[in-house]
């Protein structure tokens, strides 16, 4: 019955590899997100969507293409990932200005 | 733009004492706040959010925290620490015109000691 989920919730791959982290909201919020947390816990956005239409795009490497299939589902998808791309990924799904955030999904570059 | 600073990457308190973890904020708009506290290798849960209703906001767990226009800060306190409260604490704003993403600060650590 989770509000907000991920999949998976650890990866780990070689540089240069191509991978998608799934989300999916069962909330039935019109906007979603997905944050970047870095080493040191930092929370940055990466994009937001509304009603499946790509709102903001916070200067993310255009090897991050997000895609949202429908209002319930937003995929992160990364093409030739590098070293730097190691963090923990947080889907998340707001309605009236509130976050709720899934468990998130530690990528690890080796 | 919107900003937040928390003061103290981390704080040690003991248990039963005082909690008070500092959010102090900028922004060109009335703002929404929150607070978010993360376990360890868990997501963000939402302790409490300002949403220009009641300045003394009452989260889960016994969490509050108190908005103050002036002083633009929003900071956490909790009467009685427990050890279960050892997490990171992040403060976050947003405008309060919709759906606009959440701004974060750099979060503080709280630990508490037995």
């Amino acid at each position: 019955d989770t509000a907000v989920s991920q999949t998976p919730k650890y990866l780990v791959t070689q540089m240069g590899n191509d991978k998608s982290i799934k989300c999916e909201q069962n909330l039935g919020h019109d906007t979603m997100y997905w944050y970047k947390q870095d080493s040191k816990k930092f929370l940055k956005i990466m994009f937001s969507y509304n009603n499946k239409e790509l709102i903001i795009n916070e200067t993310v490497p255009n090897r991050f293409s997000p895609k949202s299939p429908d209002k319930a589902h937003l995929n992160l998808h990364i093409n030739s990932l590098e070293l730097g791309d190691s963090a923990v990924y947080f889907c998340a799904s707001s309605r009236s200005g509130v976050a709720f955030f899934g468990q998130g999904t530690r990528l690890t570059v080796v | 733009a919107q900003s937040v600073t928390q003061l103290g990457s981390h704080v040690s308190v003991s248990e039963g004492a005082l909690v008070l973890l500092r959010c102090n904020y900028s922004s060109s708009v009335p703002p929404y706040l929150f607070w978010y506290v993360q376990y360890p290798n868990q997501g963000l849960q939402l302790l409490l959010k300002y949403t220009s209703a009641a300045t003394l906001v009452k989260g889960i767990n016994g969490f509050e925290a108190e908005f103050k226009k002036s002083e633009t800060s929003f900071h956490l306190t909790k009467p009685s620490a427990h050890m279960s409260d050892a997490a990171e604490y992040f403060c976050a704003v947003s405008e309060n015109s919709g759906n606009t993403p959440l701004v974060f600060g750099k979060g503080t650590r709280l630990s508490v000691i037995a």
